[in-house]
């Protein structure tokens, strides 16, 4: 079963809303998530590093206004696309690790924005 | 930043034919991933590589880590339609860093 859990899997929302999505990790503590997005077709480019307790750690051409994390626990990061767009609209996924070489991903989740 | 290139970024093979894809880091990498997906889903885990020279095998996938560990490939044996797909490597270049995926290939098997 998933070790990593995404919500929602699928959301649509208005022009100018903000819409949140959870990545939780399942059987273990994290003290780092990862959040990727994916383009059409393309790979999935890392966002930011959420560290718990602690503010995220954005790639460079990242906006933070635009994509809120926050890492309020161990087992809980959310990314929330606020005032989304349209050109917002993709396949957002997260990854946590319990530590070593594992890290699990979670089953992504799609964002319209309409 | 980039820092993982896959080559091909896209390929198209007849069913039953062998491929390669390779992944080439600018720098010593700590372990390197290889994962198949399809696009907008999740990631299935192929193998991961942490040795110079290492090689790995499920099924009728290959992946080898060259000496330096900066080069990954990976090889499909006699493919068939089910290895179609998005196939990614990742990377860290030091433990609890962040990890990085490459550029994709794009792979298309033709029955």
């Amino acid at each position: 079963g998933a070790v990593v859990s995404q919500h929602p899997s699928r959301v649509i929302c208005k022009s100018g809303t903000s819409v949140k999505i959870e990545c939780r990790s399942l059987d273990f503590q994290a003290t780092t998530m990862f959040w990727y997005r994916q383009f059409p077709k393309k790979s999935l480019m890392l966002m930011a590093t959420s560290n718990e307790g602690s503010k995220a750690t954005y790639e460079q051409g990242v906006e933070k206004d635009k994509f809120l994390i926050n890492h309020a626990s161990l087992t809980l990061s959310t990314l929330t696309v606020t005032s989304a767009h349209p050109e917002d609209s993709s396949f957002y996924i997260c990854s946590a690790s319990p530590g070593g070489n594992t890290i699990y991903f979670g089953e992504g989740s799609w964002l319209t924005v309409v | 930043s980039q820092e993982l290139e896959q080559s091909p970024q896209s390929l198209i093979v007849q069913e039953g034919k062998n491929l390669t894809i390779n992944c080439t880091s600018s720098k010593t990498l700590y372990g390197l991933y290889w994962y198949k997906q399809k696009y907008g889903e999740g990631l299935i885990f192929l193998m991961m590589l942490q040795k110079g020279g290492e090689e790995k095998s499920h099924e009728k996938i290959t992946a080898k880590l060259d000496e330096k560990k900066q080069q990954s490939s990976l090889h499909i044996t006699a493919s068939q339609p089910s290895h179609a797909g998005i196939y990614l490597c990742g990377a860290d270049w030091n433990t609890g860093n962040q990890f990085y995926f490459g550029t994709g290939t794009s792979l298309t098997v033709i029955p």
